[in-house]
């Protein structure tokens, strides 16, 4: 089954404190993608990363890293000295096949406010 | 660049009515790809065209289907519609099939009554 959870429902956060959301997959697939995407309060989901199963390298964008861990089946997203602007849900997402068809899995989303 | 449009923005339908939900991706994009986004069940894939041809699908039923014109432009049908199809209904679209970096619309919310 293909699965990813994200289990931090909400987070509250002071502007300018580091804040990490997780993300746990589950996929038989040995080729697979994941995906974090930041859907602002305006409402339109914006692309953050695309990572592939093979590349385990840590990538550091700005303010922005992400933690791609196979042995734990996990892809976290760390946000440094975190800004109001960041005030978004995040989602996590897995791209696997099952059967002959590659399917594009959602978290449920980490709900982020950063207070100033 | 113009982004992904969609069409219409707020829509009300009748149980067992039919709705059509149109998506116009950004210029030289070849790839669009439909989401459900509901409260519950969070976001969820119902299919990707690429080149006018289906070429990934979700777990919906039949009721739900697309096609891609030769522009790129899509549509999604929704027949016989059900409570439970309320929902933000979002198009994506991208460069390259295969769940590349998509460029989501701002989605057609539909309400079922």
């Amino acid at each position: 089954a293909q699965k990813v959870t994200q289990a931090q429902t909400e987070i509250s956060v002071v502007e300018k404190e580091d804040v990490t959301l997780d993300c746990v997959y589950e996929t038989r697939d040995t080729t697979y993608y994941l995906f974090w995407y930041k859907q602002p309060p305006s409402g339109e989901l914006v692309f953050l990363i695309r990572r592939n199963s093979f590349d385990e390298q840590n990538e550091i964008s700005g303010r922005y890293s992400w933690n791609f861990q196979k042995s734990t089946s996990s892809f976290n997203f760390t946000i440094t000295a975190s800004q109001v602007v960041d005030s978004a849900v995040y989602f996590c997402a897995l791209s696997a096949y099952a059967g002959n068809n590659r399917k594009l899995i959602w978290g449920l989303g980490t709900s982020l406010a950063v207070n100033p | 660049k113009a982004g992904v449009t969609q069409t219409p923005r707020y829509l009300i339908k009748t149980r067992g009515q039919q709705v059509t939900l149109s998506c116009s991706p950004i210029s030289g994009h070849r790839s669009v790809s439909w989401y459900q986004q509901t409260p519950g069940q969070g976001l969820q894939f119902l299919f990707e065209y690429f080149s006018e041809t289906q070429r990934n699908k979700g777990n919906f039923p039949g009721r739900f289907s697309g096609r891609q014109f030769s522009n790129s432009r899509s549509e999604m049908n929704v027949s016989t519609l059900e409570l439970g199809d309320s929902a933000l209904y979002l198009c994506a679209s991208s460069l390259e099939s295969g769940f590349h970096e998509q460029y989501f619309g701002p989605g057609t919310r539909l309400t079922v009554t």
